[in-house]
């Protein structure tokens, strides 16, 4: 069974609008929460971590973390052309700190 | 200058033989990964290694063996190649193996006829 889920699969958003992502995981060992951004035919580049309860702001991306429900959240504001891409959220345990376990993905396209 | 070099970037072979994967990095980093990624599962963490140590393994085949010969450098051997293995493999690494970003490779993507 999938650890980390997110939905939706797929999200197609207004250039200019606010993109929406959840991720829930199903082990508590995982502490420590990153988002990560595949654009087609390259590898993963991180967007932020999250690691304390309540929401942390880099530009036009919030993300959210509750860890007593394990979900968390990505939103972008003012959606670009360039944010389409394959939005991974991926989980950590905070002793072990080696393997990123990656959720089943999100599909973002934004169209101008 | 790309920071983390993976050759090649796309290779196809036949099943039953062997083929090495290079990784290279250029970040000064301590620990190095190996994932894979499919089109029927997410990105999937096969190994990592700090100072050329193996560290964690949740590869359940011996087929897949990573060989590191410098601190900045992990390659993947992957011997009596299936079919399931074609996939896209990358490369990562990170300062530490704490709670430290890892940065990803561009990948070598795997067919396996």
């Amino acid at each position: 069974q999938q650890k980390v889920q997110q939905s939706p699969e797929s999200l197609s958003v207004p250039e200019g609008g606010m993109a929406s992502l959840n991720c829930t995981s199903s082990d508590r060992n995982f502490q420590y929460f990153w988002w990560y951004r595949q654009h087609s035919g390259e590898g993963p580049k991180a967007l932020m971590s999250i690691f304390s309860d309540g929401d942390k702001k880099e530009g036009r991306f919030t993300a959210h973390l509750n860890k007593a429900s394990l979900h968390v959240s990505l939103h972008i504001r003012d959606s670009q052309p360039s944010d389409s891409a394959l939005y991974f959220c991926a989980a950590s345990e905070p002793q072990g700190g080696r393997a990123l376990i990656f959720g089943t993905g999100t599909t973002v396209s934004v169209s101008p | 200058d790309p920071k983390i070099i993976q050759k090649p970037k796309y290779l196809v072979a036949v099943t039953g033989s062997e083929k090495i994967l290079i990784c290279e990095q250029y970040l000064g980093h301590n620990a190095m990964y190996w994932y894979r990624q499919s089109a029927k599962k997410p990105l999937e963490f096969m190994f990592s290694y700090s100072y050329q140590k193996l560290m964690d393994n949740q590869t359940a085949s011996s087929r897949f063996q990573p060989q590191s010969s410098k601190k900045n450098h992990l390659d993947l051997q992957i011997t009596a190649l299936k079919p399931d293995d074609s996939a896209t493999y990358f490369c990562a690494s990170s300062h530490g193996t704490g709670v430290y970003e890892q940065y990803f490779g561009p990948g070598t993507r795997l067919t396996v006829l």
